[in-house]
């Protein structure tokens, strides 16, 4: 068990151009959570999978925001024609068997800090 | 909608005080609450969760939490505290459909030598 991954974890852009991030789950888990944090505040719920499957995208920023986990393995967050407002840091999170009626635990990657110039 | 507040957002104490960070929560079914800790650019790392049973909680490096829901708190303590201790807290709900985690605004613990 080698944790949950994130890559880049930095990136420096301009405003206008497109950024894409990789969450690495942990190898068993089901589920894939995107968060995004920005200075002090707590994580904001953007999105989860279970499996490949996106089940909730409702509180994506905007459809500049997408998000894919396509063989139910990693997951990738996209923002498209970046602005100023989405510098923060974007949180990946993994958790295992949905089946479970109580509330798994959530294991958080490192994050990748986006800065948009 | 599910809220999470934290009272106090920079908490200050000596090293070996006793450490208390609040966390209250509002929800119209019992949650799952969970405290994680965070260090200067690292991810959330989990101290501790309440799900069922017991209502107070033991956690990771000594500290401890307890599930009172007359008061919809779940308040976040450790007897004696340590300069390591030095981080910023963020009390979680979760439980809801999805699993969504709805976190607190977090609070800084300064640790005075």
């Amino acid at each position: 068990d080698t944790g949950v991954s994130q890559n880049p974890r930095h990136k420096i852009t301009k405003r206008g151009q497109n950024v894409t991030f990789r969450c690495d789950p942990i190898s068993e888990h089901n589920r894939l959570y995107w968060y995004r944090q920005t200075l002090g505040q707590g994580p904001e719920f953007l999105t989860y999978f279970q499996n490949e499957a996106q089940l909730e995208k409702s509180r994506l920023l905007s459809d500049r925001f997408s998000a894919e986990r396509p063989k139910g393995s990693f997951s990738t967050l996209e923002i498209q024609r970046t602005e100023q407002g989405d510098s923060a840091m974007y949180l990946c999170a993994s958790s295992l068997d949905p089946t479970k009626l109580i509330a798994d635990t959530q294991y958080f990657g490192p994050g990748t800090r986006l800065t948009v110039l | 909608a599910q809220s999470v507040t934290q009272l106090g957002s920079h908490v200050s104490v000596s090293e070996g005080a006793l450490v208390l960070l609040r966390c209250n929560y509002s929800s119209s079914v019992p949650p799952y609450l969970f405290w994680y800790v965070q260090y200067p650019n690292q991810g959330l790392q989990l101290l501790l969760k309440y799900t069922t049973g017991a209502t107070l909680v033991k956690g990771i490096n000594g500290f401890e939490a307890e599930f009172k829901k007359s008061e919809t708190s779940f308040h976040l303590t450790k007897p004696s505290a340590h300069m390591s201790d030095a981080a910023e807290y963020f009390c979680a709900v979760g439980g809801y459909t999805g699993n969504q985690f709805y976190f607190g605004t977090g609070t800084s613990l300064t640790v005075i030598p």
